[in-house]
C-alpha cells in the first residue's frame, strides 16, 4: 500500500483477555517502531524491529506485552491479560535503511484499545 | 535520559497571527530534532527537522532553529491559517548504532485557529 496501515482502527476488549494489533509498513522499509500515545500525552517508545529480529524493546512496559515481525515485513503487537491502563492509541511507523543521519518515520493511523 | 517539554495548550490564535510553540529538551549525545503535526483525523506527519546545531528546519511556512546554548527548538509560523488547527508534536532521536533510531516526543501542544 501507499503508507503505513494499521487493524483493526478499534479494539475494545475486556480485562484480562488477550489482544493482537497489527501494523502494515511500506513496502519496503526494514525499520519498524510502536508507540504507545495515552491520552493528552504524546507518543512513548515500545519497541523497534530492523528486519525480523527486535533492535531495541526497552519501551515494553513488561511481559505481557510482546511483539514479532516473523518474515521482516508485518509486525503483531500481542497484549496479554490487559489491563485497563493499556488503554491507549497503539502507533506504528516505519521507515527505510540509509545512510542518512535521520531516517524519516512514517505513521500508520492508529489502533485505538479500549479495556473496559 | 532523553525529554522533551513544550508548551500546553490549548493555542487560541485569529488567522494570520504570529504562532510561537516553545518547545526544549534534554538528550545524552547529539540529538536531531523535530516537529510533527497531526491534523484531525489523520496520522502523525513529519512536518520539519534539523539534525545539528543551527539548523533551521522550515515546512509550509514553518520554521524551527536548532538551538544548543538554550536546548530549545522553537516552531514558529508569521502568518497562520484554519487549515493549520493540529496538534503539534515536538520530538528528538539520538542515533546511537545503525541508522534507524526511536523518537521521544513531547506532550503536544493544541493549536486553533480562528477566523
Amino acid at each position: 500500500g501507499a503508507g503505513v496501515s494499521q487493524t483493526p482502527s478499534n479494539k475494545v476488549t475486556e480485562k484480562g483477555k488477550y489482544v493482537e494489533l497489527r501494523c502494515d509498513p511500506i513496502s519496503g522499509h526494514t525499520a519498524l517502531y510502536w508507540y504507545r500515545q495515552s491520552l493528552g500525552q504524546g507518543p512513548e517508545f515500545l519497541i523497534y524491529f530492523q528486519g525480523t529480529g527486535a533492535a531495541d524493546d526497552s519501551g515494553l512496559p513488561n511481559d505481557r506485552f510482546f511483539a514479532v515481525r516473523p518474515e521482516g515485513s508485518v509486525s503483531t503487537l500481542k497484549i496479554q491479560r490487559t489491563e485497563r491502563g493499556d488503554s491507549a492509541v497503539y502507533l506504528c511507523a516505519s521507515s527505510s535503511q540509509g545512510t542518512a543521519n535521520y531516517n524519516e518515520q512514517f505513521f500508520g493511523p492508529g489502533t485505538r484499545l479500549t479495556v473496559l | 535520559g532523553n525529554s522533551v517539554t513544550q508548551m500546553e495548550g490549548p493555542v487560541t490564535l485569529s488567522e494570520e497571527a504570529f504562532l510561537t510553540i516553545n518547545c526544549t529538551y534534554t538528550a545524552t549525545g547529539y540529538p536531531s530534532l523535530f516537529w510533527y503535526v497531526q491534523y484531525p483525523g489523520e496520522g502523525l506527519q513529519l512536518l520539519l527537522k534539523a539534525t545539528k546545531a543551527d539548523d533551521k528546519g522550515s515546512n509550509k511556512g514553518f520554521e524551527a532553529t536548532y538551538r544548543k546554548e538554550t536546548t530549545s527548538f522553537h516552531l514558529e509560523k508569521g502568518s497562520v491559517q484554519v487549515s493549520d488547527s493540529a496538534v503539534y508534536f515536538c520530538a528528538l532521536s539520538v542515533r546511537h548504532t545503525g541508522t534507524a533510531s526511536k523518537l521521544t516526543f513531547g506532550t503536544g501542544t493544541r493549536l486553533q485557529v480562528t477566523l
